[in-house]
């Protein structure tokens, strides 16, 4: 299904802290899941990213895990750095039958507090 | 990474003028391409599927006609918004996609291009 965002949610953490980003999706059937973070003005920059058949990923920082029994995603970034404050979102991408189309979230904006 | 540039970065029109925006992948071949459409606060809206040499895909209530996508060669592609009116002032996105040995396949984005209709 499709996102459409008529606010962002916003999350404020003081710097050092760590962040956790919420994400549901719609689609049982998606099987790839990305993050991505959008500084103001820029298009989307890829995080990480974690297959269905995974519950858990970490890359530097970053860890992504994915419930799909509730249709969730989460995307926790330890030790918050100022440069982390951006919007944040979620991306769901089928693999076959129309897939290759990515549906975004509605994305969280992230304030990182000094 | 893959890199793939837009241009212009933003660009100020006139009501009723037309506006080309271009996509290039710089450093891979992009058999497909994507367009989408980001109002402020709000997420990224696909707004057509570009696939080289044929007809774009657009998505459910977005009108071809004004929303032209040409596919011409493996790194670029192009959007005009044709007849642009002030509600069409938007931040317009494009990716590439490059399919990744294990099948799945990841977008590469572009910077953006901002579109101000007056």
């Amino acid at each position: 299904g499709e996102s459409v965002g008529l606010h962002l949610p916003t999350l404020s953490v003081q710097e050092g802290d760590n962040s956790i980003i919420n994400c549901a999706y719609s689609n049982s059937a998606s099987d790839y899941f990305i993050w991505y973070k959008q500084e103001s003005g820029k298009g989307p920059q890829f995080i990480i990213d974690i297959r269905s058949n995974m519950d858990k990923r970490q890359g530097q920082r970053v860890t992504v895990l994915l419930n799909k029994t509730v249709k969730h995603l989460s995307l926790q970034i330890a030790a918050t750095q100022p440069g982390d404050s951006a919007v944040y979102f979620c991306a769901e991408n089928g693999l076959t039958g129309g897939g290759n189309k990515l549906t975004f979230g509605t994305g969280t904006q992230l304030k990182v507090e000094l | 990474g893959a890199v793939v540039s837009q241009h212009p970065s933003w660009v100020i029109c006139k009501s009723g003028t037309s506006v080309k925006i271009e996509c290039r992948s710089l450093d891979f071949q992009a058999t497909t391409m994507f367009w989408y459409r980001q109002f402020p606060k709000q997420s990224l809206m696909l707004m057509a599927t570009s696939n080289e040499g044929s007809k774009a895909t657009y998505e459910q209530g977005v009108e071809k006609d004004k929303f032209l996508i040409n596919h011409a060669s493996l790194t670029l592609s192009t959007l005009t918004v044709t007849s642009a009116h002030p509600e069409d002032s938007s931040f317009y996105i494009c990716s590439a996609r490059d399919i990744l040995p294990s099948g799945y396949n990841e977008q590469f984005f572009g910077p953006g291009t901002r579109l101000t209709v007056l």
